[in-house]
């Protein structure tokens, strides 16, 4: 069975500076990979997302995810963080582009002023 | 990008009634839609896949006379959470497929927070 595991619950980071948040998944073949981000009382955002292709995959807001197959790894990051980033940000796991999604248990990320 | 919009965004009801949560597709057909469980600080679980025409697939666990889903269109899928209780108190989101060039995509409606009293 598909799972997906985001090791860091929470994580704190500087206004400014850089961001990987950690994403592996566990799945037999090459799967599709997807970045949420939710505020508080929110709906979910889609970031980015990875089909197939180009293993570094460019999102909006300043965002990138690598595909590394070897490593079962889908990390999101940015190189410099603002206050606005602040959101918990789910990694996503499906079989296809049209089933259904299954959720890492999230990351809530702050930022320190 | 498609909107997918959920309606109401917030409700409280009491315990023993019913509430009807709707998930519409506005600007595209949606053949699959997907409803998803949130409780306080915790990741999206999901319930329950629905096709248009057909009866809803359930996830282990989920209860299929507690959860009723409807997908009656293309562009409408309901959830209607009965004889509700405070545990069924969570946040539900749908997320509808929608299909893009070579790729379909999922997109998500904006939440119904449902607080049981």
């Amino acid at each position: 069975a598909q799972s997906v595991t985001q090791p860091d619950i929470h994580i704190t980071v500087s206004e400014g500076a850089s961001l990987e948040l950690r994403c592996n998944y566990s799945y037999g073949a090459t799967p599709y990979l997807f970045w949420y981000v939710q505020s508080p009382g929110q709906g979910l955002q889609l970031l980015l997302k990875y089909f197939s292709g180009d293993t570094l995959v460019q999102g909006i807001k300043g965002f990138e995810a690598e595909f590394k197959r070897s490593q079962s790894s889908f990390n999101l990051r940015k190189p410099s963080v603002h206050w606005s980033d602040a959101a918990e940000y789910f990694c996503a796991v499906s079989y296809s582009s049209a089933s259904k999604i299954i959720f890492g248990s999230g990351t809530r990320l702050s930022i320190r002023p | 990008g498609a909107v997918v919009s959920q309606h109401p965004s917030r409700v409280i009801c009491k315990s023993g009634t019913s509430v009807k949560i709707e998930c519409r597709s506005l600007d595209f057909q949606a053949t699959t839609m997907f409803w998803y469980r949130q409780f306080p600080k915790q990741s999206l679980m999901l319930m329950a896949t629905s096709n248009e025409g057909s009866k809803a697939t359930y996830e282990q666990g989920v209860e299929k006379d507690k959860f009723l889903i409807n997908h009656a269109s293309l562009t409408l899928s309901t959830l209607t959470v009965t004889s509700a209780h405070p545990e069924d108190s969570s946040f539900y989101i749908c997320s509808a497929s929608f299909q893009r060039l070579m790729n379909t995509e999922a997109f998500f409606g904006q939440g119904t927070r449902l607080t049981v009293v």
